[in-house]
């Protein structure tokens, strides 16, 4: 079945540690993003990628860093300069200019 | 950039009754307007989508409606069901800000059986 996977579902580290997230598409998408989403804020943008080895900030991109080496796969990477990384983070993919997004089941990240 | 507006944030309705979710955005150029459902610990699934060339969507329960004029959109779910109950968000996007997509903050939907 075509889809995207995030992995893990449930991640856990100590301040100060980087931590990178996977998101894996065999749905062959252009355009990749990653969003965090908090309790009654919504979806918030922090990277996309609309081609392989390119890519884009979103509104709150800082403390957070993203590769685009194939088209299949776009890691997000919390670094220990992110003030707040506990969230839920989203990776999603489409097609085309304005098609609808497809998300993954995310990943929960806590740090302690 | 855009800004997209939701309400109400919680709802609740009796099963078989009909639910109303609305959203205003302020970006003229938004062209595409996408709802979601987020069921716990899942990630959003699309429900339906409707384009700015139309004004009225129907998927069997589920209609949106446009109405660019006012630059608002409204999801309406008829004969609800519990499994209804969850995090609905609406969006907008254009192909000016390179198919970004911005979010409402989501409308928790109960279903009382």
């Amino acid at each position: 079945d075509g889809g995207i996977t995030q992995s893990p579902k449930y991640l856990f580290r100590k301040e100060g540690q980087n931590v990178t997230l996977s998101c894996e598409q065999n749905l062959n998408h252009d355009a990749m993003y990653w969003y965090r989403q908090d309790p009654g804020q919504g979806l918030r943008l922090i990277y996309y990628s609309q081609i392989v080895n390119d890519f884009q900030k979103g509104d709150i991109a800082e403390g957070y860093s993203v590769s685009r080496e194939k088209k299949e796969s776009f890691p997000l990477t919390v670094t220990s300069a992110q003030k707040n990384p506990t969230a839920f983070y989203l990776c999603a993919s489409s097609q085309w200019d304005n098609s609808p997004l497809h998300f993954g089941n995310g990943t929960r990240l806590t740090v302690t | 950039g855009e800004n997209v507006e939701q309400h109400p944030s919680t709802l609740s309705v009796q099963e078989g009754d009909s639910a109303v979710i609305k959203c205003t955005y302020s970006d003229s150029a938004s062209n595409y307007f996408p709802w979601y459902k987020q069921e716990l610990g899942k990630g959003p699934q699309l429900i339906i989508d409707i384009r700015s060339n139309v004004g009225e969507k129907k998927d069997q329960r589920i209609a949106v409606t446009l109405n660019k004029t006012a630059k608002h959109f409204s999801l309406h779910i008829t004969e609800t069901q519990p499994e209804d109950s969850a995090v609905y968000f609406c969006a907008a996007s254009t192909r000016n800000t390179g198919n970004q997509f911005y979010f409402g903050t989501g409308t928790s939907l109960t279903v009382i059986p």
